[in-house]
């Protein structure tokens, strides 16, 4: 079975100042995806950055970067220069190659201070 | 871009009647996915379907059943609600070749079972 955990159930940073979020995960297969999903208040869930297994390189996307560690199965997402409309839940996600169906963590609740 | 299209966006039933909600993928989109997300929780799969045969099955109530249509858009029926049905469904599409891409979430529909 797969599973992810996140043990942070709320942060809080500063704008403009940098924060990571923390997800272990756990699965027995060798073919899988990482991602990281955002839901705002507005409830629509939203793809922040994702991962494929495979590749060593850790993802990027603009102020959002991964920090991947396949051996120890961990999976945390930084997020640089905060700003005001990055606070959400953030819900890290694993899908299995062949499976495809999302298993979500409890997610984490990010407040952005002013 | 087109996104993915939910309807509706909020519903009210009585306890015992049915629902049915519809799932409009974007273009192109093979897969479809339900995940149901109850009040401050995590998104919990439902069921899934790839070329309109149902690909994978998670925790769907026995009440619940699902399909997918020759033009690729998926209606989740649900049958003798309960109060704990009450919930946030999303519905979520991927292209071909999962293994290239992600799921991209609609905004949901909002079911309030009274």
């Amino acid at each position: 079975a797969q599973t992810v955990t996140q043990s942070q159930p709320e942060m809080s940073v500063q704008e403009a100042e940098t924060v990571t979020l923390s997800c272990t995960y756990d699965t027995s297969e060798s073919d899988y995806y990482l991602f990281w999903y955002k839901q705002p208040p507005s409830r629509q869930m939203i793809l922040v950055i994702r991962q494929e297994a495979y590749k060593q390189q850790n993802a990027t996307e603009n102020r959002f970067s991964v920090n991947f560690q396949k051996a120890a199965k961990s999976f945390s997402l930084k997020i640089s220069d905060s700003q005001l409309g990055d606070a959400a839940m953030y819900f890290c996600t694993l899908a299995q190659g062949g499976s495809e169906k999302l298993v979500f963590g409890k997610g984490t609740k990010l407040t952005v201070n002013p | 871009a087109a996104g993915v299209i939910q309807s509706p966006r909020h519903l009210i039933k009585e306890k015992r009647e049915t629902a049915t909600l519809k799932c409009y993928p974007i273009p192109r989109h093979d897969t479809v996915y339900w995940y149901q997300q109850g009040p401050g929780q995590d998104p919990q799969f439902l069921i899934s379907f790839y070329e309109k045969m149902q690909s994978d099955k998670g925790s769907i109530p026995d009440r619940f059943s699902a399909q997918q249509f020759s033009d690729y858009h998926s209606e989740l029926n649900m049958s003798s609600l309960e109060l704990g049905d009450s919930a946030l469904y999303f519905c979520a599409s991927s292209p071909p070749n999962f293994s290239q891409e992600t799921q991209y979430f609609g905004p949901g529909t909002r079911l309030l079972v009274l």
